[in-house]
């Protein structure tokens, strides 16, 4: 699996977006970028993934860059609940069968 | 609401017992997953499991077993717990669509 670089910390003021940005220079053609995000003291969620076009649900939004070295998730309108450890993970798609391996992450503060 | 859940929150065993974490999920996913949290090491996999009575190491597991009789349960198993295995233990579980659900995690600490 490629691997990412993140920032290890980020502040965010609420009700703004809250943008974070993960690098994979070394992504494969058939690697996807997977986000999830692990509160204090909770199991991680899973939150999106893409392969190389953005991707939006009811969390977040995925945007990868054309030349899918890095992508940026992006949190619409961060809350206090958003305070979180953000995972950037690169893999083949495992049809989930594959365990995953997280790194250290972005820990994103909210602040009121 | 879909839902993995772990037998304990918070679990204290002494060095050489054997201790049971027990997961349940009840979305009739196939694949099943143990992983332990440690502070600067990130998540990594010990087991996992992608099918009834179907077993697979994953990166650490050593001094670890499991055991998967029904499709909805998941068990991790220390044979004879060390103080070394004191760690936050999470369990996952995911079917074809590639995203994992994680219960809420059982603190082990062995004394």
């Amino acid at each position: 699996d490629a691997k990412t670089t993140q920032p290890t910390s980020m502040d965010c003021a609420e009700g703004r977006a809250a943008n974070l940005p993960c690098n994979h220079s070394t992504i494969s053609g058939n690697e996807y970028v997977y986000w999830y995000r692990q509160i204090h003291s909770q199991g991680p969620q899973y939150i999106i993934h893409g392969l190389k076009n953005n991707e939006t649900n009811e969390m977040a939004s995925l945007i990868i860059t054309e030349d899918r070295k890095s992508s940026t998730l992006i949190l619409p309108h961060a809350t206090l609940r958003d305070t979180a450890v953000y995972y950037c993970i690169v893999r083949v798609w495992g049809g989930g069968a594959d365990g995953l391996t997280f790194g250290k992450g972005t820990h994103l503060i909210i602040q009121p | 609401d879909v839902k993995v859940t772990q037998s304990s929150r918070y679990l204290v065993k002494r060095t050489g017992e054997k201790v049971f974490l027990e997961c349940v999920q009840d979305m009739d996913h196939e694949n099943m997953f143990w992983y332990r949290q440690d502070p600067g090491l990130g998540l990594r996999l010990i087991y996992f499991s992608y099918d009834v009575k179907m077993k697979e190491k994953g990166d650490i597991p050593e001094g670890y077993s499991v055991s998967r009789e029904k499709k909805e349960r998941f068990s991790l198993i220390l044979e004879s717990a060390s103080t070394n295995q004191t760690s936050m233990y999470l369990c996952a579980s995911s079917g074809t669509r590639d995203e994992q659900f994680f219960g809420p995690g059982t603190r082990l600490t062995v004394l």
